[in-house]
C-alpha cells in the first residue's frame, strides 16, 4: 500500500518570503499523481497544485511550484512571496493511476504567516 | 467551475438518531464520489467510495451498516450515519471527480465544503 509522509507538523514564515514544505511517499508504481491541498480555517480542501509522475517537468502554480524527485520520492512544495491568506493546513496526496483512485494523504503540515 | 456542495453544513441530533449528509457536483457529472471523515487537527481519512449505480466499496475498518452510502445519480451521493452515538461526532467530506472534464484533470478529486456532525 502507498504512504505519504509530512514529517513537519508545523512551519512559519515571515510575510512575502519563501518557504518549502515537505512530502515523502512510498509506491511500487511507476505511473501516479501526486497533489498538494490546502485547507484554511473554513476547512474546504483547495488543490493547490498537482504532478503527473510521468512528467519530469516541475509544475508550477503562480507563487506555487513543486521539487518532484521521483526516483527519491519526494514532492515539495515552494510558497513564494508568503501572503498571509496562505497560511493553511497543506495536505500531500497521492493517487494511483488506475482503479479508484483514491487518494493517500499525509498527515498534513500546518502553516502559519507571520506578517 | 467544479463546485462541490454539501448539506447540511452542520447538524446537532440527538444519540440514536439517524442524519443523512448530501453531496452535490453541481457543474460536472460524477461516476464516482468519495467520503472522508477529519478529526480535529488530524489529516483526512477516506472512508468509501461511492459509484454511481452500484455499490459503494468501503475502507477496512469502517461499517457499511453504520455508514450508508447511495450514490443514485451522476450529481448526488448521500452519507447516512445510522443509530448515531457521540462517537460519530466528526467533519464529514465529500469529493467528487469530474466524469467528462473539459479543462480539468478526471484525476482531480474536488471537495465539498464539509458537513460537522455533532451527536449529543
Amino acid at each position: 500500500a502507498q504512504t505519504v509522509t509530512q514529517s513537519q507538523p508545523e512551519m512559519s514564515v515571515q510575510e512575502a518570503e519563501t518557504v518549502t514544505l515537505s512530502c515523502t511517499y512510498d509506491t511500487s508504481e511507476s505511473d501516479y499523481y501526486l497533489f498538494w491541498y490546502k485547507q484554511p480555517p473554513s476547512r474546504q480542501m483547495i488543490l493547490v497544485i498537482r504532478q503527473e509522475a510521468y512528467k519530469q517537468q516541475n509544475a508550477t502554480e503562480n507563487r506555487f511550484s513543486v521539487n518532484f524527485q521521483k526516483a527519491a520520492k519526494s514532492f515539495s512544495l515552494k510558497i513564494s512571496d508568503s501572503q498571509l491568506g496562505d497560511a493553511a493546513m497543506y495536505f500531500c496526496a497521492y493517487s494511483s493511476i488506475q482503479g479508484a483512485q483514491k487518494l493517500v494523504f499525509g498527515q498534513g503540515t500546518r502553516l502559519t504567516i507571520n506578517p | 467551475g467544479a463546485v462541490v456542495s454539501q448539506h447540511p453544513s452542520w447538524v446537532i441530533c440527538k444519540s440514536g438518531t439517524s442524519v443523512k449528509i448530501e453531496c452535490r457536483s453541481l457543474d460536472f457529472q460524477a461516476t464516482t464520489m468519495f467520503w472522508y471523515r477529519q478529526f480535529p487537527k488530524q489529516s483526512l481519512m477516506l472512508m468509501a467510495t461511492s459509484n454511481e449505480g452500484s455499490k459503494a466499496t468501503y475502507e477496512q475498518g469502517v461499517e457499511k451498516d453504520k455508514f450508508l452510502i447511495n450514490h443514485a445519480s451522476l450529481t448526488l451521493s448521500t452519507l447516512t450515519v445510522t443509530s448515531a452515538h457521540p462517537e460519530d461526532s466528526s467533519f464529514y467530506i465529500c469529493s467528487a471527480r469530474d466524469l467528462a472534464p473539459s479543462g480539468r484533470s478526471k484525476e482531480t478529486q474536488y471537495f465539498g465544503p464539509g458537513t460537522r456532525l455533532l451527536v449529543l
